[in-house]
Protein backbone atom coordinates (compact mmCIF):
# COMPACT_ATOMS: atom_id res chain seq x y z
CA UNK A 1 0.00 0.00 0.00
CA UNK A 2 1.52 3.12 -1.21
CA UNK A 3 2.32 6.02 0.91
CA UNK A 4 0.62 9.50 0.99
CA UNK A 5 2.70 12.49 0.35
CA UNK A 6 0.97 15.56 0.93
CA UNK A 7 1.23 18.20 -1.01
CA UNK A 8 1.13 16.83 -4.56
CA UNK A 9 3.27 20.22 -5.66
CA UNK A 10 4.63 23.55 -4.04
CA UNK A 11 5.96 26.56 -5.98
CA UNK A 12 8.62 28.56 -3.49
CA UNK A 13 10.49 31.80 -4.24
CA UNK A 14 13.85 31.49 -2.89
CA UNK A 15 14.69 32.23 0.79
CA UNK A 16 11.27 30.49 1.66
CA UNK A 17 10.87 27.40 3.36
CA UNK A 18 8.48 24.46 2.69
CA UNK A 19 7.41 21.29 4.23
CA UNK A 20 6.46 17.88 2.84
CA UNK A 21 4.45 14.93 4.33
CA UNK A 22 4.56 11.55 4.20
CA UNK A 23 1.79 9.13 6.03
CA UNK A 24 1.16 5.50 6.07
CA UNK A 25 -1.74 3.25 7.36
CA UNK A 26 0.73 0.59 8.38
CA UNK A 27 3.54 0.27 10.70
CA UNK A 28 6.98 1.39 9.28
CA UNK A 29 10.39 0.52 10.03
CA UNK A 30 11.92 3.26 7.93
CA UNK A 31 11.36 6.01 5.99
CA UNK A 32 13.63 7.14 3.22
CA UNK A 33 13.49 10.48 1.21
CA UNK A 34 14.94 11.04 -2.19
CA UNK A 35 15.00 14.14 -4.88
CA UNK A 36 14.79 13.74 -8.54
CA UNK A 37 15.32 15.96 -10.94
CA UNK A 38 13.87 16.12 -14.56
CA UNK A 39 14.83 13.30 -16.47
CA UNK A 40 17.08 11.93 -13.72
CA UNK A 41 17.32 9.22 -11.40
CA UNK A 42 16.51 9.96 -8.16
CA UNK A 43 18.78 10.89 -5.22
CA UNK A 44 19.04 9.58 -1.75
CA UNK A 45 18.86 12.47 0.74
CA UNK A 46 17.71 10.94 4.03
CA UNK A 47 16.79 7.77 5.81
CA UNK A 48 14.71 7.76 9.16
CA UNK A 49 14.57 5.01 11.77
CA UNK A 50 11.55 3.67 14.04
CA UNK A 51 12.51 5.69 17.09
CA UNK A 52 11.41 9.22 16.01
CA UNK A 53 14.35 10.61 15.00
CA UNK A 54 15.08 13.76 13.26
CA UNK A 55 17.89 14.23 10.51
CA UNK A 56 19.65 16.44 8.97
CA UNK A 57 21.67 17.72 5.45
CA UNK A 58 22.61 21.03 5.11
CA UNK A 59 18.85 23.20 5.26
CA UNK A 60 17.17 19.79 4.57
CA UNK A 61 15.84 17.96 7.28
CA UNK A 62 13.58 15.41 8.61
CA UNK A 63 11.17 13.66 11.49
CA UNK A 64 9.54 10.52 11.96
CA UNK A 65 6.85 10.45 13.96
CA UNK A 66 6.23 6.36 15.00
CA UNK A 67 2.94 6.92 17.00
CA UNK A 68 1.25 8.34 13.70
CA UNK A 69 3.25 6.22 11.01
CA UNK A 70 4.20 9.86 9.55
CA UNK A 71 7.42 11.22 8.23
CA UNK A 72 7.77 15.00 7.38
CA UNK A 73 10.61 16.58 5.37
CA UNK A 74 11.33 20.35 6.03
CA UNK A 75 13.39 22.86 3.45
CA UNK A 76 14.64 25.56 5.01
CA UNK A 77 15.82 29.32 3.25
CA UNK A 78 14.69 27.19 -0.32
CA UNK A 79 17.46 27.35 -3.14
CA UNK A 80 17.05 27.21 -6.71
CA UNK A 81 18.68 23.91 -6.77
CA UNK A 82 16.03 21.83 -4.37
CA UNK A 83 13.54 22.33 -7.29
CA UNK A 84 12.25 18.62 -8.70
CA UNK A 85 10.40 16.47 -7.49
CA UNK A 86 9.98 14.60 -3.60
CA UNK A 87 9.58 10.62 -2.45
CA UNK A 88 9.34 9.40 0.37
CA UNK A 89 9.86 5.67 0.30
CA UNK A 90 8.32 3.37 3.32
CA UNK A 91 9.52 0.37 4.29
CA UNK A 92 7.01 -2.07 6.64
CA UNK A 93 7.46 -3.34 9.61
CA UNK A 94 5.49 -6.64 7.72
CA UNK A 95 7.66 -6.85 4.58
CA UNK A 96 11.01 -5.52 4.96
CA UNK A 97 14.26 -5.14 2.22
CA UNK A 98 11.66 -3.17 0.11
CA UNK A 99 10.69 0.42 -0.10
CA UNK A 100 7.25 1.55 -1.94
CA UNK A 101 7.18 5.03 -2.63
CA UNK A 102 4.83 7.71 -2.64
CA UNK A 103 3.40 9.63 -5.60
CA UNK A 104 6.13 12.59 -5.40
CA UNK A 105 5.55 16.52 -4.77
CA UNK A 106 6.85 18.60 -7.25
CA UNK A 107 8.43 21.60 -6.24
CA UNK A 108 9.79 24.83 -8.07
CA UNK A 109 11.37 27.04 -6.31
CA UNK A 110 11.84 30.52 -8.62
CA UNK A 111 13.89 33.58 -7.90
CA UNK B 1 33.22 5.36 -10.91
CA UNK B 2 31.16 3.33 -8.59
CA UNK B 3 27.32 2.83 -8.83
CA UNK B 4 24.52 1.45 -10.95
CA UNK B 5 24.96 0.80 -14.49
CA UNK B 6 21.74 -0.30 -16.28
CA UNK B 7 21.68 -1.27 -20.25
CA UNK B 8 20.64 -0.21 -22.73
CA UNK B 9 19.31 3.32 -21.67
CA UNK B 10 16.63 3.32 -25.05
CA UNK B 11 14.72 0.98 -26.36
CA UNK B 12 11.79 0.70 -28.77
CA UNK B 13 9.90 -2.64 -29.40
CA UNK B 14 6.80 -4.02 -31.02
CA UNK B 15 3.86 -5.24 -29.35
CA UNK B 16 4.68 -9.00 -28.47
CA UNK B 17 8.62 -8.66 -28.51
CA UNK B 18 10.96 -9.94 -25.68
CA UNK B 19 13.91 -8.26 -23.94
CA UNK B 20 16.06 -7.99 -21.34
CA UNK B 21 17.25 -5.40 -18.98
CA UNK B 22 20.46 -5.73 -17.83
CA UNK B 23 21.64 -3.87 -14.09
CA UNK B 24 25.30 -4.04 -12.56
CA UNK B 25 26.44 -3.24 -9.19
CA UNK B 26 29.82 -2.63 -7.83
CA UNK B 27 29.34 -1.48 -4.49
CA UNK B 28 28.89 -5.01 -3.03
CA UNK B 29 25.36 -4.41 -2.01
CA UNK B 30 23.25 -7.65 -1.04
CA UNK B 31 19.71 -6.07 -2.18
CA UNK B 32 18.62 -4.97 -5.39
CA UNK B 33 15.47 -3.69 -6.94
CA UNK B 34 13.72 -3.03 -10.34
CA UNK B 35 11.44 -0.29 -10.43
CA UNK B 36 9.32 1.36 -13.68
CA UNK B 37 8.74 5.15 -13.42
CA UNK B 38 5.40 5.87 -15.83
CA UNK B 39 5.13 10.25 -16.71
CA UNK B 40 4.55 12.24 -13.96
CA UNK B 41 3.84 9.08 -11.38
CA UNK B 42 5.80 7.55 -8.84
CA UNK B 43 8.22 4.81 -8.31
CA UNK B 44 6.52 1.20 -8.69
CA UNK B 45 8.36 -2.04 -7.43
CA UNK B 46 8.31 -4.77 -9.61
CA UNK B 47 10.60 -7.44 -8.71
CA UNK B 48 13.26 -7.36 -5.64
CA UNK B 49 15.78 -9.32 -4.60
CA UNK B 50 17.32 -9.00 -0.75
CA UNK B 51 20.02 -11.11 -1.24
CA UNK B 52 21.76 -13.19 -3.83
CA UNK B 53 19.78 -16.59 -4.55
CA UNK B 54 16.70 -15.06 -3.57
CA UNK B 55 13.52 -12.75 -5.93
CA UNK B 56 10.47 -11.96 -4.81
CA UNK B 57 7.55 -10.20 -6.37
CA UNK B 58 6.80 -6.24 -6.17
CA UNK B 59 3.43 -4.12 -6.24
CA UNK B 60 3.47 -4.87 -10.27
CA UNK B 61 5.01 -7.74 -11.14
CA UNK B 62 2.81 -9.04 -13.88
CA UNK B 63 4.26 -9.47 -17.39
CA UNK B 64 7.73 -9.71 -16.03
CA UNK B 65 10.51 -12.13 -15.08
CA UNK B 66 13.81 -11.53 -12.77
CA UNK B 67 17.08 -13.00 -12.66
CA UNK B 68 19.95 -12.37 -9.47
CA UNK B 69 22.61 -13.50 -11.66
CA UNK B 70 24.94 -13.40 -9.49
CA UNK B 71 25.42 -10.42 -6.23
CA UNK B 72 26.32 -7.71 -9.12
CA UNK B 73 23.94 -8.45 -11.67
CA UNK B 74 20.00 -8.61 -11.73
CA UNK B 75 17.95 -8.82 -14.60
CA UNK B 76 14.58 -7.99 -15.55
CA UNK B 77 12.82 -9.55 -18.95
CA UNK B 78 9.55 -8.84 -20.67
CA UNK B 79 8.27 -11.80 -22.49
CA UNK B 80 5.70 -10.47 -24.53
CA UNK B 81 5.58 -6.87 -24.25
CA UNK B 82 2.73 -5.08 -24.38
CA UNK B 83 1.99 -0.81 -25.15
CA UNK B 84 1.09 -0.67 -21.04
CA UNK B 85 4.60 -1.57 -20.58
CA UNK B 86 6.30 1.84 -22.00
CA UNK B 87 8.06 3.46 -19.33
CA UNK B 88 11.36 4.24 -17.43
CA UNK B 89 12.69 1.28 -15.76
CA UNK B 90 15.51 2.18 -13.20
CA UNK B 91 17.74 -0.71 -11.18
CA UNK B 92 18.45 0.10 -7.55
CA UNK B 93 20.67 -1.37 -5.45
CA UNK B 94 21.47 -0.92 -1.08
CA UNK B 95 22.83 -2.61 1.72
CA UNK B 96 20.64 -1.11 4.22
CA UNK B 97 21.65 -2.03 7.93
CA UNK B 98 21.09 -0.31 11.11
CA UNK B 99 24.20 1.51 10.97
CA UNK B 100 24.58 1.99 7.44
CA UNK B 101 21.97 4.23 6.39
CA UNK B 102 23.30 5.00 2.64
CA UNK B 103 19.26 4.14 0.81
CA UNK B 104 19.11 3.22 -2.53
CA UNK B 105 21.56 3.73 -5.37
CA UNK B 106 19.68 4.02 -8.76
CA UNK B 107 20.91 3.50 -12.24
CA UNK B 108 20.16 6.15 -15.11
CA UNK B 109 17.45 4.06 -16.77
CA UNK B 110 16.19 2.67 -19.36
CA UNK B 111 13.81 4.18 -21.27
CA UNK B 112 11.16 1.60 -23.19
CA UNK B 113 8.40 2.37 -25.41
CA UNK B 114 6.25 -0.55 -27.09
CA UNK B 115 4.67 0.01 -29.80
Amino acid sequence: QQPVQSPQAVILREGEDAVINCSSSKALYSVHWYRQKHGEAPVFLMILLKGGEQKGHEKISASFNEKKQQSSLYLTASQLSYSGTYFCGTERMDSSYKLIFGSGTRLLVRP
Amino acid sequence: NAGVTQTPKFQVLKTGQSMTLQCAQDMNHNSMYWYRQDPGMGLRLIYYSASEGTTDKGEVPNGYNVSRLNKREFSLRLESAAPSQTSVYFCASSEIQAWNADGYTFGSGTRLTVV
